[in-house]
């Protein structure tokens, strides 16, 4: 178990350009999470797959912001057309969901850090 | 809705103990703690679900008062690897993992 995996670590672009972070979870985990922290603050929750569907998009900031997570693995966010609003940590989390009871405990990745100039 | 947290910050000398209280305006299903050092990731310290059952550290305990959707964590006999931010996440969704955090704690001990 080499815990959650997000690359890249850092990002430094221009306004306007397009982003894209990933994000590889926990083999085992059915669950994996977009959260979005900045600074002095906790962590903001963006969307959420079971496998590979799409359980909700609604807290995604704008339709500038997307999330994939085709077969069921790894995952990507992408921002396009970046502001400089958009800076900030994006962390991913996965966890291993066995039903509608019991403890469903999110383990984050260290984060993607976006800094748009 | 937001949980509230307090203290905003706290200070200890090593072997201090410490309570961090977390309050939500919403019916709670569970309250996930977790503790974040600076430029790392949030590192999972303790879940507690209505109905009582918990899953964490020995050595830390933590309580949720399900009425009055409150939680706290104890911390006894700090260390100073105990430092950082600490931050509960709310699920109120049924065991979603949609959590929403509070402002996070600064807890820093000393020597």
């Amino acid at each position: 178990d080499t815990g959650v995996s997000q690359d890249p670590r850092h990002k430094i672009t221009k306004r306007g350009q397009n982003v894209t972070f990933r994000c590889d979870p926990i083999s085992e985990h059915n669950r994996l999470y977009w959260y979005r922290q900045t600074l002095g603050q906790g962590p903001e929750f963006l969307t959420y797959f079971q496998n590979e569907a799409q359980l909700e998009k609604s807290r995604l900031l704008s339709d500038r912001f997307s999330a994939e997570r085709p077969k069921g693995s790894f995952s990507t966010l992408e921002i396009q057309r970046t502001e400089q609003g958009d800076s900030a940590m994006y962390l991913c989390a996965s966890s291993l969901r066995q039903g509608a009871r019991g403890a469903n405990v999110l383990t984050f990745g260290a984060g993607s850090r976006l800094t748009v100039l | 809705q937001q949980p509230v947290q307090s203290p905003q910050a706290v200070i200890l000398r090593e072997g201090e103990d410490a309570v961090i209280n977390c309050s939500s305006s919403k019916a709670l299903y569970s309250v996930h703690w977790y503790r974040q050092k600076h430029g790392e990731a949030p590192v999972f310290l303790m879940i507690l679900l209505k109905g009582g059952e918990q899953k964490g550290h020995d050595k830390i305990s933590a309580s949720f008062n399900e009425k009055k959707q409150q939680s706290s964590l104890y911390l006894t006999a700090s260390q100073l690897s105990y430092s950082g931010t600490y931050f509960c996440g709310t699920d109120g969704s049924g065991n979603t993992g949609k959590l929403i955090f509070g402002q996070g704690t600064t807890l820093q001990v000393k020597p």
